[in-house]
């Protein structure tokens, strides 16, 4: 699976924009980039996933520029319970292999 | 709420003890993945079970063991407990092998002495 970069951390303002990059520039054409958190005290939590158009659901937006190497995860309109580390994970679709969790990006949502 | 259950949330042991740690996966998934977290890492996957087979295992001793039951559910084994395995280990169910959502439990907060 391809090696992702993500910031160690980022502060946000409560009701702004959070937007979260990832780098995965060896990504490989069948892989998808992935996006779980994980608040404090709580295992991980699927977000979104995508392969190279645009997605967007009810908890966030994913965009992935037009070569793939990079991503960039949109909340917003962050609240005081995004607080948490975001992973970005660059995975075969559908495959067997199991989600390789980097260090992620601890979001701190200030008031 | 994830629909994930572990037991117990909180463990202690003595290095060299064996622990088992239990999972109640989410209705209709038959697949169980164990992960573990050390204090300031992300999860480390251990290994994965689909219908009651190992389906996949990370780089972990064989001191590391599973089961999955005809219901789902499963759990993890550690024999000869060390220092080291001090983590927090996550269970995961997914509706299927390799499917992109993974349900993760609140997890076991192993400490061993």
């Amino acid at each position: 699976d391809a090696k992702t970069t993500q910031p160690t951390s980022m502060d946000c303002a409560e009701g702004r924009a959070a937007n979260l990059p990832c780098n995965h520039s060896t990504i490989s054409g069948n892989e998808y980039v992935y996006w779980y958190r994980q608040i404090h005290s709580q295992g991980p939590q699927y977000i979104i996933h995508g392969l190279k158009n645009n997605e967007t659901n009810e908890m966030a937006s994913l965009i992935i520029t037009e070569d793939r190497k990079s991503s960039t995860l949109i909340l917003p309109h962050a609240t005081l319970r995004d607080t948490a580390v975001y992973y970005c994970i660059v995975r075969v679709g559908k495959g067997r292999r199991a989600l390789t969790f980097g260090s992620g990006t601890r979001l701190q949502v200030q008031p | 709420e994830t629909g994930v259950t572990q037991s117990p949330t909180h463990l202690i042991k003595t290095r060299g003890q064996q622990v088992t740690l239990r999972c109640s996966s989410q209705s209709g998934h038959n697949t169980v993945s164990w992960y573990q977290q050390a204090l300031g890492q992300g999860p480390q996957f251990i290994f994965q079970y689909y219908r009651e087979e190992e389906n996949g295992r990370g780089n972990f001793p064989p001191r590391f063991s599973g089961l999955q039951f005809p219901n789902y559910s499963s759990e993890l084994n550690v024999n000869a407990l060390e220092l080291d395995d001090s983590a927090l280990y996550l269970c995961a169910s997914s509706l299927d092998r390799g499917d992109e959502k993974l349900f993760f439990g609140s997890g076991t907060q192993l400490s061993v002495l």
